[in-house]
């Protein structure tokens, strides 16, 4: 199974949007609504930030929406601000209890 | 609430084996399915293993194929995740997590070593 393709990076300015998108294929993004978005911060573990495509946890403000068209999800960020500097990670059910990772994007504010 | 507590770092030897554990609280334990994830230094997240702790049954990623092994208790809440004939490749910190990625452990470093 193949990781997801991420762009490396992306950056943006305070206050401003960045999207991050998650490519993957027909058997995995583009055949489940299983789709998770994971933030790390440098030294930290992994926080789930959005699952199934665009659900936000309870917490997780509504800055950091979903979506998902075909075997792409993405994640948008709007009014950045400096703590969602990170690592960004999409992970999609792939079938038979299997996941798949994204290669992670770093985001720079 | 919720918490997955690890087990410690350890440094092991190539061809060595190593066994994590991933102790859950503060909900039903054979109603949530636990992950394995790994992140080798300076790189990224890596899918390890899945195991659903009401019967056992697990998946693992084809490139750990014949290595990797997941158990669990029930009596104590607790996974394991067994990896044999460890190779540099596999230093790494392992994170627990449930289900859906919504509570993660602290991480277990693990370093593959002469």
């Amino acid at each position: 199974q193949s990781a997801l393709t991420q762009p490396p990076s992306a950056s943006g300015s305070p206050g401003q949007s960045v999207t991050i998108s998650c490519t993957g294929t027909g058997s995995d993004v583009g055949n489940y609504n299983s789709v998770f978005w994971i933030q790390q911060r440098p030294g930290k573990a992994p926080k789930l930030i959005i699952h199934g495509v665009n659900k936000r946890p309870s917490g997780i403000p509504d800055r950091f929406s979903g979506s998902k068209s075909g075997d792409t999800a993405s994640l948008t960020v709007s009014g950045l601000q400096a703590e969602d500097e990170a690592d960004y990670y999409c992970i999609s059910y792939a079938g038979n209890n299997n996941y798949v990772v994204g290669s992670g994007t770093q985001v720079t504010v | 609430q919720v918490q997955l507590m690890q087990s410690r770092s350890e440094v092991k030897r190539p061809g060595a084996s190593v066994e994590l554990s991933c102790k859950a609280s503060g909900y039903a334990f054979t109603n949530y399915y636990i992950q394995w994830v790994r992140q080798a230094p300076g790189q990224g997240l890596e899918w390890v293993a899945i195991v659903n702790p009401s019967d056992g049954d697990t998946s693992h990623a084809q490139s750990l194929q014949g290595r990797v092994s997941v158990t669990r208790d029930t009596s104590t809440a607790t996974v394991y995740m067994k990896l044999n004939n460890l190779k540099s490749g596999d230093t790494a910190v392992y994170y627990c997590a449930t289900a859906s990625f919504d509570y993660w452990g602290q991480g277990t470093r693990i370093t593959v070593s002469a």
